[in-house]
């Protein structure tokens, strides 16, 4: 079945830096997502992307949909210290207009240190 | 943004016992519902996808017979984990997609931890 490679698996960094993250798929998803997990809590969305070379931002989070739909990155700028937590991206074979499971990547878990 | 419950929150019960776990979408109408499960440490695993009025889709290795998905309307679905065994222990999340809502996007519930003694 279709894998998420996503990298690192975790992160130790001090306050204020910026972290980067990516994922990549050894087949094409359509839609790129990334999500943030809290400890016993379920996935929270981040930012959605849906077009190839596409780049969005949330705040200090930018994420792009890889040209070759088969990767995406995500970007925390300026960390703080509630940016603690578990970070995973999922990929979806629609584009849109319909609904299909997410197959999501092994999670990066950050950590901060003040 | 939209929310979805999931009740219980936390489990515990004894092996050969059946557990029940409800998804609800307080504030959108779900057509699709999907059930994950996740051990600790690790990613969630998609195990079926649950269309009302119609029967789950589950995923290759998850057993139909074993995760009882019922997604009688279209703001509720449930998962019952019958004659539950400790191997079953683990955390499930159920998700949420309801068409017009923009894009592709699921919403989670809060996750279900279920402890099999």
């Amino acid at each position: 079945g279709q894998q998420l490679n996503q990298s690192p698996q975790s992160m130790f960094i001090q306050e204020g830096e910026d972290v980067s993250m990516n994922c990549t798929s050894s087949s094409i998803f359509n839609t790129w997502l990334w999500y943030k997990q809290d400890p016993g809590e379920g996935p929270v969305l981040l930012i959605a992307l849906y077009k190839a070379g596409e780049l969005t931002s949330n705040g200090r989070l930018t994420a792009q949909f890889g040209i070759t739909r088969k990767d995406s990155f995500l970007n925390i700028s300026a960390s703080i210290p509630s940016d603690v937590g578990i970070y995973f991206c999922a990929g979806q074979l629609g584009s849109g207009g319909g609904a299909d499971g997410l197959t999501f990547g092994k999670g990066t878990h950050l950590i901060i240190q003040p | 943004g939209a929310v979805v419950s999931q009740h219980p929150s936390w489990v515990i019960c004894k092996s050969g016992t059946s557990v029940k776990i409800e998804c609800r979408s307080l504030d959108f109408q779900a057509t699709t519902m999907f059930w994950y499960r996740q051990f600790p440490k690790q990613s969630l695993m998609l195990m079926a996808t649950s269309n009302e009025g119609s029967k789950a889709t589950y995923e290759q290795g998850v057993e139909k017979d074993k995760f009882l998905i019922n997604h009688a309307s279209l703001t509720l679905s449930t998962l019952t984990v019958t004659s539950a065994h400790p191997e079953d222990s683990s955390f499930y999340i159920c998700s949420a997609f309801g068409r017009g809502m923009g894009g592709n996007i699921q919403y989670f519930g809060a996750g279900t931890r279920l402890s099999v003694l």
